[in-house]
């Protein structure tokens, strides 16, 4: 399995801010994952990341808004942009088992709670 | 339109009871992943169980088993002897094969509240 870390684990912000959501995995993943878990909600993904490559955004999500990182196999960043109220959310980051195992299993990291006041 | 279907949005059950949280799928990838993950209040996302489109039996996992109905497009997550750390937003989640490694979608979410 693979083991994911966050960073920041939660954080205050200002609205107008930006904030940067670090993830980092134990093993090299081809992809990566970024998810939005609104209050009260289910996850939403929000783009997939690869490395060397610019992230592919899903409808409702753009580059300005939550540009990404991919620097290399291990590490991606996910940041959020000129924050409004409605961005409170848990962001998760997700990647696939590691590649020499199956590729059936999904792992999460565990999670970025932002509040945006 | 909605991929991942969970009508219950809360459920009860007595502790060492069983019970059967209901997933509904719409796909039209032959090839395709059904996933059952646990998120407790903690957040965290911890994944309980996996059923491939081709796998002939049910998947087992402890506790937990999964009734796959491919005909129903069903996924039903039956967890035997609840307990009450058991408690927790449940999530059904469908991947297709077809085109490549896709990442999951995921259904609304059945809250289990399990009573002592």
């Amino acid at each position: 399995s693979a083991v994911i870390s966050q960073k920041p684990s939660r954080d205050i912000c200002q609205r107008g801010t930006s904030l940067t959501i670090q993830c980092q995995v134990d093993s090299q993943v081809t992809m990566m994952f970024w998810y939005r878990q609104q209050p009260g909600q289910s996850l939403t993904l929000i783009a997939t990341a690869n490395q060397g490559s610019e992230a592919t955004y899903e409808s409702g999500f753009v580059i300005d808004k939550f540009p990404i990182s991919r620097p290399n196999l291990t590490f991606s960043t996910l940041t959020v942009s000129n924050m409004s109220p409605e961005d409170s959310s848990i962001y998760l980051c997700s990647v696939y088992s590691a590649e020499s195992a199956s590729v059936y299993e999904q792992y999460f990291g565990p999670g970025t709670r932002l509040t945006v006041t | 339109a909605q991929k991942i279907t969970q009508t219950q949005p809360g459920m009860f059950v007595q502790e060492k009871e069983a019970v059967t949280l209901d997933c509904t799928y719409d796909t039209s990838d032959p090839s395709y992943g059904l996933f059952w993950y646990k998120q407790p209040s903690s957040g965290e996302m911890i994944f309980l169980i996996y059923q491939g489109s081709y796998d002939q039996q049910n998947a087992t996992e402890g506790r937990y088993s999964l009734n796959f109905q491919k005909a129903r497009k069903s996924a039903n997550l039956v967890i035997s002897a609840s307990q009450l750390g058991d408690s927790a937003m449940y999530f059904c989640a469908m991947r297709e094969f077809e085109s490549g490694n896709t990442p999951l979608v995921f259904g609304k979410g059945t809250r289990l509240s399990v009573i002592a």
